[in-house]
């Protein structure tokens, strides 16, 4: 039992690059959420998926794509990357009955 | 929508001291409030959580929060702090606004444990 796992651990973009952070997890859950993580900023919520096939936006949408195709994985894009998209982005799942969310282990991206 | 504020950035103290680190949230509603602690170079793990019930909760290695509605409070504390409980320590309110469940996070607090 992995828990959840985020591929790749760390990256390094030009600016206008693209690409896409893989998120896994094994417990079946349902909720699966990614966040990005800035100094003295905590934990802010980019998009969110409820279930297989669903997505929505969350706090600081703008400048990323997801997609959830399989229950286990939700893919997390950057189509065109930016500098101010520096950040450390978690990933997190969680059963629907239950409110304890389970994070990854991150993936640490630099921008030049 | 729900804010958290987690009242000091840095807390340095000496090992075997207690320590308390404090979250305030803005609302007085129901809510669920959780502790999350992350070491360094890694991902959050959850320390403890209030979900209904005894306002006292306690985690595995020694940690307590007490839910306070009337001050809208969830404030961590340790009586004796280890080298080992040196990391970065994030607040948590659930928030449903929106019309979807989300974890509305502090900034956090660093708690350096010096020998």
């Amino acid at each position: 039992n992995a828990g959840v796992t985020q591929t790749p651990k760390f990256r390094v973009l030009k600016t206008g690059q693209s690409m896409t952070l893989l998120c896994a997890q094994d417990m079946n859950h349902e909720y699966m959420y990614w966040y990005r993580q800035d100094p003295g900023m905590g934990l802010r919520l980019i998009h969110y998926s409820v279930g297989e096939g669903t997505t929505a936006k969350g706090e600081v949408p703008d400048g990323y794509n997801v997609s959830r195709l399989k229950k286990q994985n939700f893919l997390l894009g950057l189509e065109s990357a930016a500098p101010s998209q520096t950040s450390v982005y978690f990933c997190a799942s969680r059963r629907g009955t239950q409110e304890t969310q389970y994070f990854g282990p991150g993936t640490r991206l630099l921008v030049l | 929508a729900q804010s958290v504020t987690q009242l000091d950035s840095q807390v340095p103290v000496f090992e075997e001291a207690p320590v308390e680190l404090r979250c305030n949230y803005s609302s007085s509603v129901s809510v669920y409030l959780f502790w999350y602690v992350q070491y360094p170079n890694q991902g959050l793990q959850l320390l403890l959580k209030y979900l209904s019930g005894s306002t006292l909760v306690e985690s595995i290695n020694g940690f307590e929060a007490e839910f306070n509605k009337s001050q809208t409070s969830f404030h961590l504390r340790k009586p004796s702090v280890h080298i080992s409980d040196t990391a970065e320590y994030f607040c948590a309110v659930s928030d449903f606004s929106g019309g979807y469940n989300k974890l509305i996070f502090g900034a956090g607090t660093r708690l350096a444990v010096h020998p």
